[in-house]
């Protein structure tokens, strides 16, 4: 598979910003993923973003895509204890005639009053 | 609509038993995949289905098999728990075309002693 890359861990403040990056490998990916996992619970699907955008926003999120660095990033405004999660970014890589999905290992969003 | 269902939530096995998780949609997925996750390993892909009768390896397949019979059903099976095998799985499904979300169950944690 290929690889996704992103950091464990960020910590932030209520009502403060939260920025999770994400870089990836597969130049031919043509859909990116952002999932959420709250304690005990799978993942959930949050967003995605078409390969041919370069932004996309919906209410307190927004991905940002530069497809010359292959990075992705989520940016959660007015970030509330509630967003506190693990954040998965995931690809798309082919695999013979299936598209796969391939997650990183999850960034840790630490929020605290 | 119940989306993905799997059982059990929890179990606790001796090393060399056997036991199938079970994973069942609703959604008439063709896509239905198994992942495992491990603290700070992201989740990493153990089989998976692109419809009735076809399966494939993941990243780590090794002392699991899966049978794919009908659309709706996914068991993964092990035919001689090791420790190792001591994760949390979860089972996932989505439509055929790239924009398509993938849904997940909220998972089944296996201990092996």
């Amino acid at each position: 598979g290929e690889d996704v890359e992103q950091s464990l861990f960020l910590s932030v403040r209520e009502g403060d910003s939260s920025v999770i990056n994400c870089t990836y490998t597969d130049s031919s990916s043509t859909y990116l993923y952002w999932y959420k996992q709250e304690p005990g619970a799978g993942l959930q699907l949050l967003t995605y973003i078409f390969s041919n955008m370069d932004m996309k926003q919906d209410q307190r999120l927004t991905v940002l895509l530069n497809k010359k660095d292959k990075h992705l990033s989520l940016r959660i405004a007015d970030t509330q204890t509630g967003d506190s999660a693990i954040y998965f970014c995931a690809e798309i890589f082919r695999s013979g005639g299936s598209y796969i999905p391939t997650f990183g290992r999850g960034t840790s969003l630490i929020v605290h009053p | 609509n119940a989306g993905v269902t799997q059982t059990p939530k929890f179990q606790v096995l001796k090393t060399g038993q056997s036991m199938t998780l079970q994973c069942a949609q609703d959604m008439n997925h063709e896509y239905m995949s198994w992942y495992r996750q491990d603290p700070g390993m992201g989740l990493r892909l153990i089989h998976y289905s692109v419809g009735a009768g076809i399966t494939d390896q993941g990243e780590v397949p090794n002392g699991y098999n899966v049978s794919r019979s009908t659309t709706e059903d996914f068991p993964l099976r092990l035919l001689s728990a090791a420790p190792s095998q001591t994760s949390v799985y979860f089972c996932a499904s989505g439509g055929t075309g790239v924009n398509y979300g993938y849904t997940f169950g909220s998972g089944t944690r296996l201990t092996v002693v």
